[in-house]
């Protein structure tokens, strides 16, 4: 049980595009959801926090409009990288958690999704 | 504020030797820890986690870890490692309002 799915595990697009990444969690309803951003060889650094039927909560120094977030339902969220640029190239990682009983602070995780802007 | 310290960014080990990755935390209030995994380009497999009861937490892979509060310390171990244990182990805190934090990563590279 517990699992969580993204999509598409790997995208390459050009500069000045958008990209959308899903995140869904398979068998569990999620009303918490996080997006992560990783370097390569660095750890998770949290973007946002999002809630199902509310806007998300954005760290600092994240910008909102660049990285929309959506979370539309109790199993989907959705990250819009916006008018994206190399610098945005990165590994993301979604988490959802499971409320209720012992694993309500825990943490499931997606496989990621390895963004390259040329 | 909570933070968490992993004290080695890396940890080279031959295969069948045992294994300890440290992780230091601090926090003002009571904390559930946890032990990640990652595998190259794949996202977070949970490992353990220690929530309360027991200080000693068993998880999967031959791994567990023991809680220490007085010494603020999440210890990671397993007696006998193997060539698939080499991956990045992330250790992270959580007080209870979902946002966990993590660690900078301990990276165990196991060498046959």
């Amino acid at each position: 049980g517990a699992v969580v799915s993204q999509h598409p595990s790997w995208v390459i697009c050009k500069s000045g595009t958008s990209v959308k990444i899903e995140c869904r969690s398979l068998d569990f309803q999620a009303t918490t959801m996080f997006w992560y951003r990783q370097f390569p060889k660095q750890s998770l650094m949290l973007m946002a926090t999002s809630n199902e039927g509310s806007k998300a909560t954005y760290e600092q120094g994240v910008e909102k409009d660049k990285f929309l977030i959506n979370h539309a339902s109790l199993t989907l969220s959705t990250l819009t990288v916006t008018s994206a640029h190399p610098e945005d190239s990165s590994f993301y990682i979604c988490s959802a958690s499971s409320p209720g009983g012992a694993d309500t602070d825990t943490q499931y995780f997606g496989p990621g999704t390895r963004l390259t802007v040329l | 504020a909570q933070s968490v310290t992993q004290l080695d960014s890396q940890v080279p080990v031959f295969e069948e030797a045992p294994v300890e990755l440290r992780c230091n935390y601090s926090s003002s209030v009571s904390v559930y820890l946890f032990w990640y995994v990652q595998y190259p380009n794949q996202g977070l497999q949970l490992l353990l986690k220690y929530l309360s009861g027991s200080t000693l937490v068993k998880g999967i892979n031959g791994f567990e870890a023991e809680f220490n509060k007085s010494q603020t310390s999440f210890h990671l171990r397993k007696p006998s490692v193997h060539i698939s244990d080499t991956a990045e182990y992330f250790c992270a805190v959580n007080t209870g309002g979902f946002k966990t934090i993590f660690g900078a990563g301990t990276r165990l590279f196991v060498k046959a």
